[in-house]
């Protein structure tokens, strides 16, 4: 059985950072790319970056409104993604999800990406 | 403001069918695939539609997905109580390398 389950969220000030953990199991988490998408209290999604594997370089991409400030990384030893929040500012206050993302190219030039697992989010609230 | 553009809300009776519609530009849904998420009340988003119209196991064929240019559907048939959800869209846009989703809609079951 997948699992997904963050932490490490938790009450921060402006300006400061915090690093959030996603632990996985059940499957084989190197061969996966990985997401973090949050969600404002009341509000909808919000994308926030994702890690290929290493097959596909390990890469990184990023929302616009967080580049920059947020750093997503991997352990696959440890089966586990990061995400480092720094300069934080109090509209990052959201529950943050990790997901394990499917991300391909069809073969016929359109690209392929969804999330098909999710944990049930960590919280950070940034506030003085 | 949400980049794919979705009504906020929608209800319709027990046992009805539902369109939901998700506009996007060609550099999003005109040329990528769309997935679709439901997120009960209090839960955290559960895969419901991949790849513009394929169900993971486990999810009921009375969901349906569709795509047509830069707009996708969700469809709901038999609806039920509980189906009240949020359903959100979402896609891989080009030509910002990210991803982007819908504002959501609230789906009511009167």
């Amino acid at each position: 059985e997948v699992q997904v389950v963050e932490s490490g969220g938790g009450l921060v000030q402006p300006g400061r950072s915090l690093r959030l953990s996603c632990t996985t199991s059940g499957f084989t988490f190197g061969d996966y790319s990985m997401s973090w998408v949050r969600q404002a209290p009341g509000k909808g999604l919000e994308w926030v970056g994702f890690i290929r594997s290493k097959t596909y370089g390990g890469t990184t991409d990023y929302a616009a409104s967080v580049k920059g400030r947020f750093i997503i990384s991997r352990d696959d030893s440890k089966s586990t993604a990061y995400l480092q929040l720094n300069s934080l500012k109090t509209e990052d206050t959201a529950l943050y999800f990790c997901t394990r993302v499917q991300d391909y190219s069809d073969g016929i030039g359109y690209y392929v990406y969804y999330s098909d697992y999710w944990g049930q989010g960590t919280l950070v609230t940034v506030s003085s | 403001q949400s980049v794919l553009t979705q009504p906020p809300s929608m209800s319709a009776a027990p046992g009805q069918k539902v369109t939901i519609s998700c506009s996007g530009i060609s550099s999003n849904i005109g040329n990528n695939h769309v997935s679709w998420y439901q997120q009960l009340p209090g839960t955290a988003p559960k895969l419901l539609i991949y790849y513009n119209n394929q169900r993971p196991s486990g999810v009921p064929d009375r969901f349906s997905g569709s795509k047509s240019g830069t707009s996708a559907t969700l469809g709901i048939s038999g609806l039920q109580t509980g189906d009240e959800a949020d359903y959100f869209c979402g896609s891989w846009d080009s030509s910002v390398s990210a991803v982007v989703f819908g504002g959501g809609t609230k789906l009511t079951v009167l």
